[in-house]
């Protein structure tokens, strides 16, 4: 089955300056991979999501990035504010999964914006 | 607005005692998940179900099982619950269609188990 990594667990950044979050999945057929955003004490939300069929995806100051050869992808945040301050989790569907629309999350990354 | 609801927040329990935690959905929403959420780990599926009265075991099914009678209402059961299944427990819902739907988790439950 799908394995999902996520890396670093843990990021601080300045406000302003950029964050990183990368992802390396393990099953080639994986076609789509949500970015879930969880604020303390809140539940995850989809704040964006790419298929394979395309390798760039921006939504303002988020975007995220996949290169299918090396089975990884990223998704970055600029000039980072207070407000960007949460955990983030990567996920992959599963493909055997079929249309369920199972996913495989990784282990989450938090984000500490530093005002 | 989708709305996905969990039945309690907070739950304590004792070791041994059957625990049942009720998801419902409003968006007439085919899949329904449930995963447990601990630091270090993500979210790590258990189970989910795809129509009424269909499951899939997901990664750590061990331990739980699931109901789901109506397509709005998924319930996860601890059959005797333990103390490593103290968690925080997330419920989600999503569409089929395309299978690449956004899935709608609901506040989470946290449960202790003593």
């Amino acid at each position: 089955g799908e394995n999902v990594e996520q890396h670093p667990s843990t990021l601080s950044v300045q406000e302003g300056d950029s964050a990183v979050i990368k992802c390396t999945y393990s099953d080639s057929a994986s076609n789509y991979f949500p970015w879930y955003k969880q604020e303390l004490g809140k539940r995850p939300q989809l704040i964006i999501d790419i298929r394979s069929n395309v390798g760039e995806k921006k939504d303002q100051r988020i975007a995220v990035t996949l290169n299918k050869t090396a089975k990884h992808f990223s998704l970055h945040i600029t000039e980072t504010q207070p407000e960007d301050s949460a955990v983030y989790f990567c996920a992959a569907k599963d493909f055997q999964g079929g249309a369920t629309n199972k996913l495989i999350f990784g282990t989450g990354t938090l984000l500490a914006v530093q005002p | 607005d989708v709305k996905v609801t969990q039945s309690s927040r907070y739950l304590v329990k004792r070791t041994g005692e059957k625990v049942f935690l009720e998801c419902v959905q409003d968006m007439d929403h085919e899949n329904m998940f449930w995963y447990r959420q601990d630091p270090g780990l993500g979210l790590r599926l258990i189970y989910f179900s795809y129509d009424v009265k269909m499951k899939e075991k997901g990664d750590i099914p061990e331990g739980y099982s699931v109901s789901r009678e109506k397509k709005e209402r998924f319930s996860l059961i601890l059959e005797s619950a333990s103390t490593n299944q103290t968690s925080m427990y997330l419920c989600a819902s999503s569409l089929v269609a395309g299978g690449y739907n956004e899935q709608f988790f609901g506040p989470g439950t946290r449960l202790t188990v003593l």
